[in-house]
């Protein structure tokens, strides 16, 4: 079965540190991956999305940014986070070209930052 | 105007009530719709998919697509207080971006 794992899960950061979030997938082979986030009270917000190892489409301009260094490997990063990147991050997974949005979420990464 | 309308809550009901989750949205080229289900400070997980119009039964849940009236519908039955959650709706036209509504939270009461 497939699975995903997420970290770390909880994270509170200073104002200008930098991030990195990663996430993997098991038991299956070239996902599409996702990076979403999530604010109190709203809807997810698609932050990138990759069809395979290198390829990257970003959604929403920001200080934010992901690589896919590996087949199930995602990974979200900034240089410098600033008092709005905190807020609640979610990786998912998508069978190969499915794109129906059946999509599997790890458990997610709670950033806060001061 | 958003693309999907669902109202925020809370929803608050007794246990073991008929429970009506709902969305509106705009855009007539979706195809593919989607209940997630998000317990609190979790990732949300994928309750119900349905294609086009219909309805379609899973258990206590039944999920349906009026397309005429791009109105979607989620009826949980004989509600628990496991049920306590928020559930986001989401749809999609076939391609990578889902468009997601702001989630309901549900509140089942013992």
């Amino acid at each position: 079965s497939q699975t995903i794992h997420q970290w770390p899960a909880t994270l509170v950061q200073p104002v200008g540190s930098p991030l990195s979030l990663e996430c993997t997938v098991e038991g299956t082979s070239n996902p599409n991956l996702y990076w979403y986030r999530q604010a109190a009270g709203r809807g997810l917000q698609l932050l990138f999305y990759s069809v395979g190892i290198g390829q990257i489409s970003s959604e929403v301009p920001q200080n934010l940014s992901a690589s896919r260094p590996q087949d199930r490997q995602f990974i979200l990063s900034s240089k410098k986070l600033l008092l709005s990147d905190s807020g609640f991050y979610l990786c998912a997974w998508e069978p190969d070209r499915a794109n129906t949005g059946e999509l599997f979420f790890g458990e997610g990464s709670r950033l806060t930052v001061l | 105007q958003k693309e999907v309308e669902q109202d925020p809550g809370p929803l608050s009901v007794p246990e073991g009530a008929i429970v009506s989750l709902n969305c509106t949205y705009s855009n007539s080229a979706f195809q593919y719709f989607m209940w997630y289900r998000q317990y609190s400070r979790k990732g949300p997980e994928l309750l119900m998919y349905t294609y086009s119009s219909g309805n379609k039964e899973d258990g206590r849940f039944t999920a349906q697509v009026d397309k005429s009236s791009k109105y979607i519908s989620l009826f949980i039955r004989d509600s628990q207080p496991s049920d306590s959650a928020t559930y986001l709706c989401a749809m999609s036209d076939g391609n990578y971006q889902l468009i997601w509504g702001a989630g309901t939270k549900l509140i089942i009461k013992p």
